[in-house]
């Protein structure tokens, strides 16, 4: 089946310093999403990509959907504290019930 | 917007009892809900598919008869672990999808941690 390989599968960083992580996949997708997870908490929605190329900001957070739609990244500016948690980025197929395949999530960690 | 509740939170029982998990969409349609299975420190394993008013569609593995869903609406969703026993514990997370751009994406609840002794 569909696979997307995530990394970094960990980061250590420190409070203020800027963040990249990426997903690729041997599938071509339709819509890529970044979640984020805290412990014990189900993953929110950070962004929605739809549109290959496309470049999407929320706040301190921009992602990227792949010209070749096999691949997306996400960065985040400027770390703070509660950007600790995990990452996923997942993958869709197409529209409609379509179910979604997750990357193996980036843990982030930062020192203040 | 999009918002997916999820009951219980946690719960503990002993084994060979049965229990249900509720996912409900608080502000619109679920045309389609999900429901995971995560392990610690790992990524979020795709149990089944639901849509309202018709049965769920099972992943590879995963027994239908243990894993109950009913999607008896478009705002709820029921999971119910028959017959748990300890092997059973885990994160269960649901997430739910509508046909909007803003409830498109799937949007998750906040999960239930079973712990069955």
């Amino acid at each position: 089946g569909q696979q997307l390989n995530q990394s970094p599968q960990s980061m250590f960083i420190q409070e203020g310093e800027d963040v990249s992580m990426n997903c690729t996949s041997s599938s071509i997708f339709n819509t890529w999403l970044w979640y984020k997870q805290d412990p014990g908490e189900g993953p929110v929605l950070l962004i929605a990509l739809y549109k290959a190329g496309e470049l999407t900001s929320n706040g301190r957070l921009t992602a990227q959907f792949g010209i070749t739609r096999k691949d997306s990244f996400l960065n985040i500016s400027a770390s703070i504290p509660s950007d600790v948690g995990i990452y996923f980025c997942a993958g869709q197929l197409g529209w409609g019930a379509q179910k979604l395949v997750f990357g193996q999530g980036t843990r982030l960690t930062i020192n203040p | 917007g999009a918002v997916v509740s999820q009951h219980p939170s946690w719960v503990i029982c002993k084994s060979g009892t049965s229990v249900k998990i509720e996912c409900r969409s608080l502000d619109f349609q679920a045309t389609t809900m999900f429901w995971y299975r995560q392990f610690p420190k790992q990524s979020l394993m795709l149990m089944a598919t639901s849509n309202e008013g018709s049965k769920a569609t099972y992943e590879q593995g995963v027994e239908k008869d243990k894993f109950l869903i009913n999607h008896a609406s478009l705002t709820l969703s029921t999971l119910t672990v028959t017959s748990a026993h300890p092997e059973d514990s885990s994160f269960y997370i649901c997430s739910a999808r509508g046909d909007s751009p803003s409830n498109q994406p799937q949007h998750f609840g906040d999960g239930t941690r079973l712990s069955i002794l």
